[in-house]
């Protein structure tokens, strides 16, 4: 069946890195791209953008242009999101979704907190 | 950039109740609008792509309406398994969520 399973929990320091992997099967990973959506605690979907799992390219919504970078490794069927100097208010959970929203990780949280 | 403004915000109602929820959008975004359901603690779960098409698996109590820029979902008979938060989502030009509508028995 198609999942998409997503790494574990962060706790991090401001100022410090954190790259979150979400790891596709059941399906032909570049077949659809990768979207990443934000949710800040107790509040709303915000979307941070997508990767072409086919030619690696990236698109980034405006508020997520600098420190936020979406990479793959297609030979695992994998994509990821690091997020580069962290701030508290990154602490979110972040998930990944297929690109026609079907299917979505579980969420990872990560935490940033000094 | 487009903006989506989704009402209510909270809404409170009784099994078996007719509930309805609208999202409208900045400007016209044709049909391409999603409907999805979370529940505490979980990921989005697609109910209602491109306006008014129901995913697979999801209820025939679920169904959504609209064109151009408002839009509905309707859920025709609340079931208590239906308490989540609903969002609707904008794919017309580039992506955006509405704020969301947490939903809740009477």
């Amino acid at each position: 069946q198609i999942q998409l399973v997503q790494s574990g929990p962060e706790l991090k320091k401001p100022g410090e890195s954190v790259k979150i992997s979400c790891k596709a099967s059941g399906y032909t990973f570049t077949d659809y791209a990768m979207h990443w959506v934000k949710q800040a605690p107790g509040k709303g979907l915000k979307w941070m953008g997508w990767i072409n799992t086919y030619t690696g390219k990236p698109t980034y919504a405006d508020d997520f242009k600098g420190r936020f970078v979406f990479s793959l490794e297609a030979s695992a069927s994998t994509a990821n999101l690091q997020i580069s100097n962290l701030k508290n208010e990154d602490t979110a959970t972040y998930f990944c979704a297929r690109g026609d929203y079907a299917y979505w990780g579980q969420g990872t949280l990560v935490t940033v907190s000094s | 950039d487009i903006q989506m403004t989704q009402s209510p915000s909270f809404l409170s109602a009784s099994v078996g109740d007719r509930v309805t929820i609208n999202c409208k959008a900045s400007q016209n975004i044709n049909k391409y609008l999603d409907w999805y359901q979370q529940k505490l603690g979980e990921a989005p779960k697609l109910l209602i792509y491109n306006t008014n098409s129901l995913h697979t698996g999801i209820p025939s109590r679920f169904s959504g309406s609209g064109s151009g820029t408002d839009f509905t979902l309707t859920i025709s008979s609340l079931q208590p398994e239906d308490v989540a938060t609903y969002f609707c989502l904008q794919h017309n030009s580039g992506y955006t969520f509405g704020a969301g509508t947490k939903l809740e028995l009477k």
